[in-house]
């Protein structure tokens, strides 16, 4: 069975801060793909990334950044330089490269505070 | 980008009542479509998978004769929950699997809120 942890409930940070967000997971197999959602208030769920198990390059996307290091099992999202809009609930998540059920981590709240 | 919809967004209902959900891939086929359901302040919870043409597959702990799943086309699936009760009341989610589209990702549609008085 896939884990997926997201130690940190919630995040306060003040706007133009930087935030990282941590996800480790757990799974025997060796492809998996490891994602990043966010959950506005609205509730629906917006995709940021999709990392395939094999590809372990650093990703940046605008004010996004993800850091995968298979060797600790960790997919780490960062937002630089945050704003109010980034306030939401970020999941972490897991599947294998066959299935598409994917495996939440429990969520991290972010607030930013202006 | 494909577009996964989901009707009703909202439904309040009576206990002991039967409440339909739909959910629909608008401009692509869906075989495999998944159905979560998140309590407030957790986290999205399997429910089933669905398959177009047979029968879902549903997680353990989840009663199949509550929650029915009916996946009659490549797109639309529909969950059921019968006799529903407060502690029914939930964010109910589903996704669609892009896989044979070129998307290669799951996308989910915006969520049914649902409320059992």
């Amino acid at each position: 069975a896939q884990k997926v942890t997201q130690a940190q409930t919630e995040i306060s940070v003040v706007e133009k801060e930087d935030v990282t967000l941590d996800c480790v997971y757990e799974t025997r197999d060796t492809t998996y793909y490891l994602f990043w959602y966010k959950q506005p208030p609205s509730g629906e769920l917006v995709f940021l990334i999709r990392r395939n198990s094999f590809d372990e390059q650093n990703e940046i996307s605008g004010r996004y950044s993800w850091n995968f290091q298979k060797s600790t099992s960790s997919f780490n999202f960062t937002i630089t330089a945050s704003q109010v809009v980034d306030s939401a609930v970020y999941f972490c998540a897991l599947s294998l490269v066959n299935d598409y059920k994917l495996s939440f981590g429990a969520g991290t709240t972010v607030t930013v505070r202006a | 980008g494909a577009v996964v919809s989901q009707h009703p967004s909202r439904v309040i209902c009576k206990s002991g009542t039967s409440v339909k959900i739909e959910c629909r891939s608008l401009d692509f086929q869906a075989t495999t479509m998944f159905w979560y359901r998140q309590f407030p302040k957790q986290s999205l919870m399997l429910m089933a998978t669905s398959n177009e043409g047979s029968k879902a597959t549903y997680e353990q702990g989840v009663e199949k004769d509550k929650f029915l799943i009916n996946h009659a086309s490549l797109t639309l699936s529909t969950l059921t929950v019968t006799s529903a009760h407060p502690e029914d009341s939930s964010f109910y989610i589903c996704s669609a699997d892009t896989s044979g589209t070129g998307y290669n990702e799951q996308f989910f549609g915006p969520g049914t809120r649902l409320t059992v008085l």
